[in-house]
């Protein structure tokens, strides 16, 4: 079966600009998560939704938000961004529990 | 959150087989213990996860300690492919993953 799908790969913006990245999940899966990989800081949770509710939430500021829609695939948005955003997002499904699957994250450079 | 504390780095032969520690002393109850890793240039992979009981799957064994406080996976012939960081995770099987430095694990032929 297809694996989780991110939209764009790779893209570059400029300070101030706004973003949006996509994810499709596993077919069947409710749960979305969304990553921000660094150098600097690692692998760190942004959030978490299930049946288009957000149930859990990273310590991100508000620049930072996602939906999911009724089809389970997800959106998230960094508006105003800054050079230190510049990294790979990651996104994971899961069925309800159990493990998590990867996509291969859009890298945003911010210039 | 509870937090995992892995060595750093590691080192193995090929065909060897791997130990990776993982300390958690203060897991909860409601903790699975997961297993990730990730390759270079890909996201994390998921290789196995358990809660009280020592698992196996294809691609790895889980040993948890009696009080749960710690645990090991166990890779039982390293190949130059399983040269990846490896992280351990606790989680309430939510998708809230929260991830430390893990263990890189370097393997020579």
């Amino acid at each position: 079966k297809a694996g989780v799908t991110q939209t764009p790969r790779y893209l570059i913006k400029t300070r101030g600009q706004q973003v949006t990245l996509s994810c499709s999940p596993i077919s069947g899966h409710r749960s979305v998560s969304w990553y921000q990989q660094t150098p600097g800081q690692g692998l760190q949770f942004l959030f978490e939704y299930f049946s288009e509710t957000q149930r859990n939430k990273g310590n991100f500021p508000g620049r930072f938000s996602g939906r999911q829609f009724s089809n389970s695939r997800s959106e998230m948005n960094v508006s105003t961004l800054e050079l230190g955003d510049s990294a790979l997002y990651l996104c994971a499904s899961s069925l309800v529990t159990g493990e998590l699957f990867f996509g291969e994250g859009s890298r945003l450079t911010v210039l | 959150d509870a937090k995992t504390t892995q060595p750093n780095s590691m080192e193995s032969n090929e065909e060897e087989p791997v130990h990776l520690p993982c300390n958690h002393s203060t897991i909860s109850g409601t903790d699975y213990i997961h297993w990730y890793r990730q390759l270079p240039s890909q996201g994390p992979e998921y290789v196995i996860h358990g809660l009280t009981s020592n698992v196996n799957n294809r691609m790895a064994s889980l040993a948890i300690a009696e009080d749960r406080k710690s645990s090991t996976l166990i890779l039982h012939r390293a190949t130059l492919r399983d040269a990846a960081v490896y992280y351990c995770i606790l989680n309430s099987n939510t998708g809230k993953l929260i991830f430390g430095q893990g263990t890189t694990l370097q393997v020579k032929p």
